[in-house]
């Protein structure tokens, strides 16, 4: 079966810092993959996606390539700050599963 | 415009009672879901409808049951309530068909005590 394997918490950074979650997937079919960030009391909202190998999603700064070769969909942003802290899933989906597949959630703080 | 809606937002009951948490999508999908998220932040899929048809229902305890009346709403029912219930549930959609993303809720906070 599908599964998402993301990098365990918490991450704690300085404003301004270098942000890499690390996520790898096993998956049978074709997956696109899925990063969704969920802020202190809501709900989990999409954040950048990537739908086949070498695609690389970004929004609002961060980004991640769909590496098929390693099977990794790491998490990237150059300068982070305080309101980027929140939990973050890495996710995978594919047609045959009829369901998204989620990591286990990654929480960041980021320091003034 | 909230394009997937659940109320109540807090529950607070007793162990033992029975109780009902609504869901609606507003974005003409055909699938739902629903996710249980515990204190340590992992999501756990429960059930997935497609069109009003169970197609997912992953070992959870029959106390749990959802129901949709339409493609436009899955609610869900527990009956007696324990304390283990207590979690954050999350109902999301997708279009039907192909890989695509969810979008979820702003969850209902079920605290048992």
């Amino acid at each position: 079966g599908n599964s998402v394997t993301q990098m365990e918490g918490p991450v704690t950074l300085s404003e301004e810092a270098f942000l890499t979650i690390n996520c790898t997937y096993t998956a049978t079919g074709y997956p696109s993959l899925f990063w969704y960030v969920q802020y202190p009391g809501e709900g989990l909202q999409l954040l950048l996606k990537a739908t086949k190998a070498d695609d690389k999603g970004s929004n609002k700064g961060f980004e991640a390539t769909y590496r098929k070769e390693t099977t990794s969909f790491h998490l990237e942003k150059g300068s982070v700050q305080v309101s980027d802290s929140a939990v973050y899933f890495c996710a995978l989906s594919d047609t045959n599963a009829g369901k998204s597949t989620f990591g286990d959630g990654t929480t960041l703080t980021v320091k003034p | 415009d909230t394009a997937v809606s659940q109320t109540p937002k807090y529950l607070v009951t007793q162990m033992g009672n029975d109780k009902s948490i609504k869901c609606e999508q507003n974005l003409g999908h055909d699938t739902m879901y629903w996710y249980k998220q515990d204190s340590k932040k992992f999501l756990k899929i429960m059930f997935s409808y497609n069109n009003k048809e169970l197609i997912i229902n992953e070992t959870v305890p029959n106390r749990f049951s959802p129901k949709s009346p339409d493609k436009a709403h899955l609610n869900l029912h527990i009956n007696s309530l324990e304390l283990g219930d207590s979690a954050v549930y999350f109902c999301a959609s997708s279009p039907r068909g192909g890989p695509t993303e969810a979008f979820f809720g702003q969850g209902t906070r079920l605290t048992v005590v």
